[in-house]
C-alpha cells in the first residue's frame, strides 16, 4: 500500500489566496484525521471524519477553515482566505476500522504551507 | 481540558539509555501512545499500551505506565544515531481523537 498520500508536499502562497490540501487515506481506513504542527503550539487536532462523517471539528480555527470527505478515499482541507499565520505543516492521518479505538493512526508526509 | 505533557529536549549519547516522559491530566485514558517524527516525514506509531497494563516491552522498547500518578515513560535501550527524532507522546480515550504532547527531541551523539 501507497500510505497516506497528500498533495501537494510545499505550497507558498500570497496572503489572501485561497489554499486546498489533498488527502487520499490508506485504503480500507474509515477515520481521517487533518493536524496542522507548528513549534510554537506543537501538533494540533484540526477535524476528524468517521466514515466520511465529520465527528469533531472544534480544533478548526476559524471560519477561513474548511474541511470536505466526499468519499472514503479523498479528503480536502481548505483555506480561504489564507494568512501568514496559517503557516504551517499539514498533516493527514488515516485509521482503519477498530471499534471506535483510534489507535494505529497512520500519517502522511504532510503539506509545508507557507503564506507570504 | 485534556492535556499531555513532555520535556522539550533530551540528549543522550550513542550506547545509552534514553528516558522519554510524558504526563496527562485525563484519567479516562484508554490508551497511551508514542510515535517518532523523523525531519521532514509524518509521525510513526512506535508502541501503545492500554490503561490497564504497567509496562509493555518491544525490542529495544520499554514503556511503563504509572496511572496513578498518570506518567508514562518510553526507554530505548542502546540508542543509536538513527533514534534521533522526536518523540510524542499521546492518549485516547475509548472513543475520542488522539491528544498529542509537544514532543520531545531526542539527540544521540556519537
Amino acid at each position: 500500500d501507497a500510505g497516506v498520500i497528500q498533495s501537494p508536499r510545499h505550497e507558498v502562497t500570497e496572503m489572501g489566496q485561497e489554499v486546498t490540501l489533498r488527502c487520499k487515506p490508506i485504503s480500507g481506513h474509515n477515520s481521517l484525521f487533518w493536524y496542522r504542527q507548528t513549534m510554537m503550539r506543537g501538533l494540533e487536532l484540526l477535524i476528524y471524519f468517521n466514515n466520511n462523517v465529520p465527528i469533531d471539528d472544534s480544533g478548526m480555527p476559524e471560519d477561513r477553515f474548511s474541511a470536505k470527505m466526499p468519499n472514503a478515499s479523498f479528503s480536502t482541507l481548505k483555506i480561504q482566505p489564507s494568512e501568514p499565520r496559517d503557516s504551517a505543516v499539514y498533516f493527514c492521518a488515516s485509521s482503519p476500522p477498530r471499534e471506535g479505538r483510534t489507535y494505529e493512526q497512520y500519517f502522511g508526509p504532510g503539506t509545508r504551507l507557507t503564506v507570504t | 481540558g485534556e492535556d499531555v505533557e513532555q520535556s522539550l529536549f533530551l540528549s543522550v549519547r550513542e550506547g545509552d539509555s534514553s528516558v522519554i516522559n510524558c504526563t496527562y491530566t485525563d484519567s479516562s485514558s484508554t490508551y497511551l501512545y508514542w510515535y517518532k517524527q523523523e525531519p521532514g516525514a509524518g509521525l510513526q506509531l512506535l508502541t501503545y499500551i492500554f490503561s490497564n497494563m504497567d509496562m509493555k516491552q518491544d525490542q529495544r522498547l520499554t514503556v511503563l505506565l504509572n496511572k496513578k500518578d498518570k506518567h508514562l515513560s518510553l526507554r530505548i535501550a542502546d540508542t543509536q544515531t538513527g533514534d534521533s527524532a522526536i518523540y510524542f507522546c499521546a492518549e485516547s480515550g475509548y472513543w475520542t481523537a488522539l491528544i498529542f504532547g509537544k514532543g520531545t527531541t531526542l539527540s544521540v551523539s556519537s
